[in-house]
């Protein structure tokens, strides 16, 4: 059972960069197969897919926060982090880290990837304040 | 980006029901639907892929269905452990979006 763990300051001040790390056990941050995401949820809102990223580095990210976004990937370390530039209180969430995989499914259209997030972390609060 | 719709937002039932929760998306999203179960304080946890698929470990009792644009999950025989938010998230297109949750609250 793959298990991650978020860490980071629970505080951000406003403008400065709000820095976390999910540390990832009994799986690999190299796996071919897998992807290493972030998600968050404000309080009182819904769940936001910030990004991911592949053992390779590459990465995707939500258009919405992609100018302020970047995660990056320490294989040694079996980690991957997350740097979010210029916060303001609208930064102020719960963040989660998740291992996302991906099934295969046919339909009359034909050959698709169904990609899914099947290990989460618990979850760690930031909040943006002076 | 597409738009994911849960109805209802919240629902009261009592254990022993069976409940159903529908998402609708903003456009085709043919089957890469997944469901996911959160409570307060704990990480979501997994219950639907690609729309039917039951992840490994989740009670048969919940289950999915759907293509295209309308999804449903399903829970049978309600049980105490399954009051909780759910929300269901399209892997379709990018950016991944998730609906805005439906809290299954106790009658």
């Amino acid at each position: 059972q793959v298990q991650l763990q978020e860490s980071g300051p629970g505080l951000v001040k406003p403008s400065e960069t709000l820095s976390l790390t999910c540390s990832v056990s009994d799986g690999s941050v190299s796996s071919a197969s897998d992807y290493w995401s972030w998600i968050r949820q404000p309080p009182g809102k819904g769940l936001e897919w910030i990004g991911y990223i592949y053992h390779s580095g590459t990465t995707n990210y939500n258009p919405s926060l992609k100018s302020r976004v970047t995660i990056s990937i320490n294989t040694s370390e079996n980690q991957f982090s997350l740097k979010l530039t210029s916060v303001t209180a609208a930064d102020t969430a719960v963040y989660y880290c998740a291992r996302e995989t991906r099934a295969a499914y046919y339909d009359p259209s034909g050959f698709h990837n169904a990609p899914y997030m099947d290990f989460w972390g618990k979850g760690t609060t930031v909040i943006v304040s002076s | 980006d597409i738009q994911m719709t849960q109805s209802p937002s919240s629902l009261s039932a009592s254990v022993g029901d069976r409940v159903t929760i529908t998402c609708r998306a903003s456009q085709s999203i043919s089957g890469s639907l997944n469901w996911y179960q959160h409570k307060p304080g704990k990480a979501p946890t997994l219950l639907i892929y690609a729309a039917s698929s039951l992840q490994s470990g989740v009670p048969s009792r919940f289950s999915g269905g759907g293509s295209g644009t309308d999804f449903t999950l399903t829970i049978n025989t309600l049980q105490p452990d399954d009051f909780a938010t759910y929300y269901c998230q399209q892997s379709y297109s990018f950016p991944w979006t998730f609906g805005q949750g439906t809290k299954v609250e106790i009658k």
